[in-house]
């Protein structure tokens, strides 16, 4: 069975842009979580999707959104971009929220210049 | 919600029992404890999980006091590709919505 897959998994913006970043979750979970880790603040929970319904919020600016899809796709969207928002970006997937076990993707690294 | 401390790094020598604490001082009777760890360049591995009682898999042990203000996760014979970042997280469920709260996380290094 395919593991999380996420893209792009490197990616270069400058300051006031936008970024979409897209997590394709193990085949059958309907469950996706995003994570921001930087150095600074460590490993920070997003936000969390289950059957194209935001479930659950961490404590983002609006500039933070996503979205799911019908296929349990899950994309994220970062608006306005500020030097503070380059990090690694991580989704994981479950089949239900914040299952026993998440599994996580290999993340996209977001620099900002 | 509650909130979790841990140590930030700690040395371990391969064979041996490595013994990770971390305080969720907090914590209430709804809330699980989770330990992740995280190898450098990939995402989080789930490690294992508990409520009340202590808890056992193939990768390790949990140990959870009675109070359950602290728990101690036990790798029993470290190896050097235990070496990562461990995460103790406290998981809450209310009405079906949970909250999440990350420590800082514990650098473990296991040396030869």
């Amino acid at each position: 069975k395919a593991g999380v897959t996420q893209t792009p998994r490197y990616l270069i913006k400058t300051r006031g842009q936008q970024v979409t970043l897209s997590c394709s979750p193990i085949s059958g979970h309907r469950s996706v979580s995003w994570y921001q880790q930087t150095p600074g603040q460590g490993l920070q929970f997003l936000f969390e999707y289950f059957s194209e319904t935001q479930r659950n919020k961490g404590n983002f600016p609006g500039r933070f959104s996503g979205r799911q899809f019908s296929n349990s796709r899950s994309e994220m969207n970062v608006s306005t971009l500020e030097l503070g928002d380059s990090a690694l970006y991580l989704c994981a997937s479950s089949p239900y929220p914040f299952d026993t076990e998440q599994f996580f993707g290999p993340g996209t690294r977001l620099t900002v210049l | 919600d509650a909130k979790t401390t841990q140590p930030p790094s700690m040395d371990c020598a391969e064979g041996r029992a490595a013994n990770l604490p971390c305080n969720h001082s907090t914590i209430s009777g709804n809330e699980y404890v989770y330990w992740y760890r995280q190898i450098h360049s990939q995402g989080p591995q789930y490690i294992i999980h508990g409520l009340k009682n202590n808890e056992t898999n193939e990768m390790a042990s949990l140990i959870i006091t009675e109070d359950r203000k602290s728990s101690t996760l036990i790798l029993p014979h470290a190896t050097l590709r235990d070496t990562a970042v461990y995460y103790c997280i406290v998981r809450v469920v209310t009405g079906g919505d949970y909250k999440l709260s990350f420590g800082a996380g514990t650098t473990v290094t296991v040396r030869a």
